[in-house]
Parts: C-alpha cells; sequence; structure tokens
C-alpha cells in the first residue's frame, strides 16, 4: 500500500522562476493540504484540496497556487520565486471532512538562488 | 486564531527513564490535537490523537498524551525511552468547528536519548 509520495525530492530554481511540485496521496485518501517547512520550524499551513477545490488558505500570497486532479493527486505551483520560498515543501493527504490524521509524503527540498 | 506552543526547544533524557514533552494550545472551540514525530530528511509521522472522550491517549511505539482542558496543555509521554526515539516532535491543534480545516503545528522539540 503505497503512501504519499512527492516529486520531485530536490529543485533548485533561480529567483523570479516558477515550479511546480506534485503529489499523489495516500490510496484510499480523497483531501490533499500542503505545507511549508522553513529550517528549523514546524510545517505552516499554505492550502487545503478536497473535490478538486480550495477549501481552505493558510496566509500565503496568490504567488501560491494549487489544483487537484479528478484522481486525487495534486500540484502545488509557486511564481515569481523569492530566496525565502527555499523550504521542505511537504503534501499530507487524509480521509474526508472529519477528523483523520494527516499522512505525510517525504517532501520536496526547494532551494531558490 | 489558533496556535501551538512548545516550550522546549530541545528535551535530554536518558535510556530506560520516563520522557515528557510539553505542548499548549490556544483554539477559539473545542480542540484536535495531534502529535507528530519526524525524522532526518523525512515526512512526518502520526503518533496520537485526542478527538473527544477519555483525556489519557494512548498511540504507537508506546507513546500516550494527557489532555487538559484547564491548563490547555497536550504534553506527550513515554514510560522508558529508547534511543531510537530520538527525533522532531511537533504538537499540532485544530478547530473542531465547521469549516475548519487548518491543522497548526508548533515549532517542534527534538528529543535526544543517551545510552
Amino acid at each position: 500500500d503505497a503512501g504519499v509520495t512527492q516529486s520531485p525530492t530536490h529543485l533548485i530554481k533561480t529567483r523570479g522562476q516558477q515550479v511546480t511540485l506534485r503529489c499523489s496521496p495516500k490510496s484510499g485518501h480523497d483531501t490533499v493540504s500542503w505545507y511549508q517547512q522553513a529550517l528549523g520550524q514546524g510545517p505552516q499551513f499554505i492550502f487545503q484540496y478536497y473535490e478538486e477545490e480550495e477549501r481552505q488558505r493558510g496566509n500565503f500570497p496568490d504567488r501560491f497556487s494549487g489544483h487537484q486532479f479528478p484522481n486525487y493527486s495534486s500540484e502545488l505551483n509557486v511564481n515569481a520565486l523569492l530566496l525565502g520560498d527555499s523550504a521542505l515543501y511537504l503534501c499530507a493527504s487524509s480521509l474526508g471532512t472529519g477528523n483523520s490524521p494527516l499522512h505525510f509524503g517525504n517532501g520536496t527540498r526547494l532551494t531558490v538562488t | 486564531a489558533q496556535s501551538v506552543a512548545q516550550p522546549e526547544d530541545q528535551v535530554n533524557v536518558a535510556e530506560g527513564n520516563p520522557l515528557t514533552v510539553k505542548c499548549t494550545y490556544s483554539v477559539s472551540g473545542n480542540p484536535y490535537l495531534f502529535w507528530y514525530v519526524q525524522y532526518p530528511n523525512r515526512g512526518l509521522q502520526f503518533l496520537l490523537k485526542y478527538i473527544t472522550g477519555d483525556n489519557l491517549v494512548k498511540g504507537s511505539y508506546g507513546f500516550e498524551a494527557e489532555f487538559n482542558k484547564s491548563q490547555t496543555s497536550f504534553h506527550l509521554k513515554k514510560p522508558s525511552a529508547l534511543v531510537s526515539d530520538s527525533a522532531l516532535y511537533f504538537c499540532a491543534v485544530r478547530d473542531s468547528g465547521a469549516g475548519s480545516y487548518q491543522l497548526t503545528f508548533g515549532k517542534g522539540t527534538k528529543l535526544s536519548v543517551i545510552p
């Protein structure tokens, strides 16, 4: 039973560029959340997708956008990259709208130079 | 707004001794509370959760946590620490109210178990 998979594992981009990160949820899960984890910090909520719509958004600028596909997989897009966007980006999946725990992938390490 | 405080950046404990990792929270409604563990260069792994009911919650790998509503705390405990428990531990809270899906994490506590 595959867990949450994220690609790529590492990425290096230049300021001003755009990046797309991908996530496949755990089998049977229909909800995907994205988090940004800066070095030495806890994960910060970016947004959550359910039924292909953004259900809730954290305190992140519009440069951060996402998408959920009919097969429940998801993408995170970041435009006009800043040095401060360098972080570990975590995808988490869960089931439905209740209180089921999040299952995390191993993340994508984004470095912006 | 909801928030989590983990007052200790690092906790050191000798192998075989009991361990406690502290967590306090703030949320407007009733809380859903979670503990996660993170190993180097990995994602977070779920340990346990409090939703409702018994204040003492048992989770994976022998960990447990006690919900204290009056002190707004949810401390993680284990009776006997193992070297393999050394990792980064995160407490998280979510408001149980309708329309609230954001899970807010603390900054994490690094647990070191000394052989």
